[in-house]
């Protein structure tokens, strides 16, 4: 079964430049979700979006911004990194009718801000 | 706000021998989901078994079973007959009906001995 598709899977920037990472849902998939997961922690929401309008907003940096595309796949940009950005993003899709199903996580991308 | 806690920050069992993991949780709404997520070393996070609120029956999935207790808000996951590739973090998760965004616990770090 298709899964969900991250790219890339690791990135390197310098401090000050941008990122942007892309989020490939699986088929069918309405929602999309970022959660950022820094070194041995917990997955901490980011933002979320349902029929490509952003559904819900968590703790996203002010730097960060997000969308979602007419074919349902979501790119999280990020703007003047920092070292603490450095982190594990995942990106996570659900079908319609949340309340039937779950989120199903991609493998992430791996950002290392130097 | 919602929140979950887990106070175990590492176990350890035996293979082949049975272990539970322990998450209280806490939320004010009446419509919500329980789940329980696995990440391996490989970092990809992975759905172990989840819960809907609603229903009394406690979930199952193969050697993985819930032990649900809505009044006292607790939420622990057993896991039977260990084996070698079940040790992870295990990260219990609540999502709010209408909200939908994951809040993770610190999770728990399961080692499987040989």
């Amino acid at each position: 079964a298709a899964g969900v598709i991250q790219s890339p899977r690791h990135l390197i920037k310098e401090k000050r430049e941008t990122a942007t990472l892309k989020c490939y849902p699986i088929p069918r998939h309405d929602t999309v979700y970022w959660y950022q997961q820094g070194p041995g922690q917990d997955p901490q929401f980011l933002i979320s979006f349902y029929e490509k309008m952003q559904s819900d907003k968590g703790s996203i940096p002010d730097r960060f911004s997000a969308q979602q595309f007419s074919d349902y796949h979501s790119e999280l940009n990020m703007s003047s990194l920092e070292l603490g950005d450095s982190a594990l993003y995942f990106c996570a899709s659900s079908p319609p009718n949340f309340s039937q199903e779950t989120q199903y996580f991609g493998p992430g991308t791996r950002l290392l801000v130097l | 706000a919602q929140t979950v806690t887990q106070s175990q920050p590492e176990m350890s069992v035996q293979e082949a021998e049975t272990v539970t993991l322990s998450c209280t949780y806490d939320t004010s709404e009446s419509d919500y989901y329980l789940f329980w997520y696995k990440q391996p070393p490989s970092r990809q996070m992975i759905l172990v078994i989840r819960q809907e609120a609603y229903k009394q029956q406690n979930a199952t999935e193969n050697r993985f079973s819930v032990n649900f207790q809505k009044a006292a808000k607790s939420f622990s996951l057993k896991i039977s007959d260990s084996q070698l590739g079940d040790a992870a973090m295990y990260f219990c998760t609540l999502a709010q009906g209408g909200s939908e965004k994951l809040v993770f616990g610190k999770g728990t770090k399961l080692t499987v001995n040989p």
